[in-house]
This record gives structure tokens, C-alpha cells and sequence, in this order.
């Protein structure tokens, strides 16, 4: 079966960094997104990776390992706004997106 | 500009009752669409996709039902609810054809009462 592993919830401190791990099993694969969802609001795009390697953007970076079925989604300069729950998502080989449960992650001050 | 709308925002509904959610897109055409439900806990569950105007595959066998009578238009249905239609249901549009990335509409939260 096909499956994305993310930690359940995790908590950082204001101006810190967290880094949110994602682990994959899946038909293949096209390409793994992550998604920032606030609470009662829809998920919005964040970061698409589909080769090895880091991507930045601003205070975030997402990296992948295809070998390993891994990525993760670094914060840094952690602001208040960033408390959200944190989407993991995988394309499979048949271009359908694969979800994780989502990771919820409380900022403290 | 692009934009995705989504209503009903939050409905209660008894068990048995029929369920409409509209979703609407301004500022393409021929959009590929998509009906996802959120369970607590629970990651995306894909509903429906429709690449075009009376054109729906279906995910998940269930008593939900989607159509496509308009290009921009895409709606989800059901003539009884069940208490386990209870969730959180999202219309997204395929705004990246080659990454894949998806908007979201606002959401339409249902509880079945």
C-alpha cells in the first residue's frame, strides 16, 4: 500500500527552527509538495520538490532524498502565524497526490 | 485574477438529508477539478476529479456523487447523509499542470447530526 508518514504534532519556540519530517512508500513517484493548513482554513501551497536537494524559499526550505523516501520541511525565524498543521503530499506514479495526516505545529512564545 | 469559491462555509445536516456543495472558478478555463474530505486526524481523501464539463471519475465508492454542468462549476452531492459524511470538504483546482500544485477553495464544513 502507499503510505506518507508525518510526526503527529511538534512544538518549537519564536524565533527558533523546526524541521518536519515526511517519509514515503508510494507507486512511484512525481514530485512531493508540502502545504501549510491553519486551523478551519484550506491548505495553501508551500514548496514542490521532485529532485534531490533543497529548495528555499524565504524562511522555509524543503529537501528531498528519493533514495531514501524522504523530505523535510525546515522553518526558520519561527513567527507566531507559523502555528498551522504542515501537509506532506507525494504525486504517484499515476499523478494522484498520496496525503499525509498532517503534522500540527504549536509555536510558543 | 484566479480565483476559487466555495459554499456553503459550514452546514448541519441530519442523517438521511441531501448535501449540495457548489464550487465555482473565475479566471481560466477548462479547469481540472478536484472534491477532497478532510477527517480529523486523517490525511486528503480524494472524492472526485473532473477534467472537463460532464467528465467525473470517482475515487471512493460511496453515496456521494459529483457533476460538472459548467466548465468553472463543479458540485457535490448526496441524497442521504450518513453521520460518517461528516468532515471537512474541499474543492481544489489544478493550477500548476506541470508541478501538479493545487489551490483550495475556503472549505465547506458539514456535520451530520
Amino acid at each position: 500500500g502507499q503510505n506518507i508518514d508525518q510526526p503527529t504534532e511538534m512544538t518549537a519556540t519564536e524565533g527558533a527552527i523546526v524541521q518536519i519530517n515526511c517519509t514515503y512508500q508510494t507507486s512511484g513517484f512525481n514530485g512531493l509538495f508540502w502545504y501549510q493548513q491553519h486551523a478551519g482554513e484550506a491548505p495553501t501551497f508551500l514548496s514542490y520538490n521532485v529532485l534531490d536537494g533543497l529548495e528555499e524559499k524565504g524562511r522555509f526550505s524543503s529537501f528531498l532524498s528519493r533514495s531514501k523516501g524522504y523530505s523535510y520541511l525546515l522553518l526558520k525565524e519561527l513567527q507566531m502565524k507559523d502555528s498551522a498543521s504542515y501537509l506532506c503530499a507525494v504525486m504517484d506514479s499515476n499523478y494522484q497526490l498520496i496525503w499525509g495526516a498532517g503534522t500540527k505545529l504549536i509555536i510558543k512564545p | 485574477s484566479q480565483t476559487i469559491h466555495q459554499w456553503p462555509a459550514t452546514l448541519v445536516q441530519p442523517v438521511g438529508s441531501p448535501l449540495s456543495l457548489e464550487c465555482t472558478v473565475e479566471g481560466t478555463s477548462n479547469p481540472n477539478l478536484y472534491w477532497y474530505r478532510q477527517a480529523a486526524g486523517r490525511g486528503l481523501q480524494l472524492l472526485f476529479y473532473s477534467v472537463g464539463i460532464g467528465q467525473i471519475s470517482s475515487e471512493v465508492p460511496q453515496n456521494l456523487s459529483a457533476s460538472r454542468p459548467q466548465d468553472r462549476q463543479f458540485i457535490l452531492s448526496s441524497k442521504k447523509l450518513l453521520l460518517s459524511d461528516s468532515g471537512f470538504y474541499l474543492c481544489a483546482w489544478l493550477v500548476g499542470g506541470d508541478t501538479g500544485e493545487l489551490f483550495f477553495g475556503e472549505g465547506s464544513r458539514l456535520t451530520v447530526l
